[in-house]
């Protein structure tokens, strides 16, 4: 069936450095673009990057530009988030989720893994 | 960037009720609206998408309209598990997400 499953959570210190995966299984990963949203203890989602399909492009929201970096290997039906000078606010359950549209970018967010634990603290 | 509001913030609700929630964005976005369900725990499951359509596998008795900036979704007859938060999403330019409506019992 259709899967995703992240991996890479942890605890790490302010300005440390970690990196999620997020494994697509069920579906024609290289032909659909992927998002990866987070929500903060407490607090609501937040959409933090997306790649298209190709790779071609990448958004990010502006609270993550510059620190996270979206990446993927469609030989390995993996998507990936490396994130850098992490901070206290970047705490979060970190989810990847597919996009709805076949080589597009509007689409909705149709499935989504159960998501990874990620803290920033010292 | 696209802002996106949702009212109310909670709601208490019985089974059997209807229930209807709002969304609204700060520049018209046509049909690119979708919502989500997030239960603590779960992965956020997608409901409608473009405004109206309903995903694969949702129950009938989710329901969304609207087009241009004012969108809202509608739960015909509230079950038991439909207590969660619910949440508008834009697709029109880029993504945000709106604040998020609890429903509770």
């Amino acid at each position: 069936q259709v899967q995703l499953v992240e991996s890479g959570g942890g605890v790490v210190q302010p300005g440390g450095s970690l990196r999620l995966s997020c494994a697509a299984s069920g579906f024609t990963f290289s032909s659909y673009g992927m998002h990866w949203v987070r929500q903060a203890p407490g607090k609501g989602l937040e959409w933090v990057a997306f790649i298209r399909y190709d790779g071609s492009d990448k958004y990010y929201a502006d609270s993550v530009r510059g620190r996270l970096t979206v990446s993927r290997d469609n030989s390995k039906n993996t998507v990936y988030l490396q994130m850098n000078s992490l901070r206290a606010e970047d705490t979060a359950i970190y989810y990847c989720a597919k996009d709805g549209v076949m080589r597009g970018h509007n689409g909705a967010l149709d499935i989504w893994g159960q998501g990874t634990m990620v803290t920033v603290s010292s | 960037d696209i802002q996106m509001t949702q009212s109310p913030s909670s709601l208490s609700a019985s089974v059997g009720d209807r229930v209807t929630i709002t969304c609204r964005a700060s520049q018209s976005i046509g049909s690119f609206l979708n919502w989500y369900q997030h239960k603590p725990g779960a992965a956020p499951k997608l409901l409608i998408y473009d405004a109206s359509s309903l995903q694969s596998g949702v129950p009938s008795r989710f329901s969304g309209s609207g087009s241009g900036a004012d969108f809202t979704l509608t739960i015909s007859s509230l079950q038991p598990e439909d207590f969660a938060t619910y949440y508008c999403q834009q697709s029109y330019d880029i993504r945000s997400f709106g604040p998020g409506t609890k429903v509770n019992i």
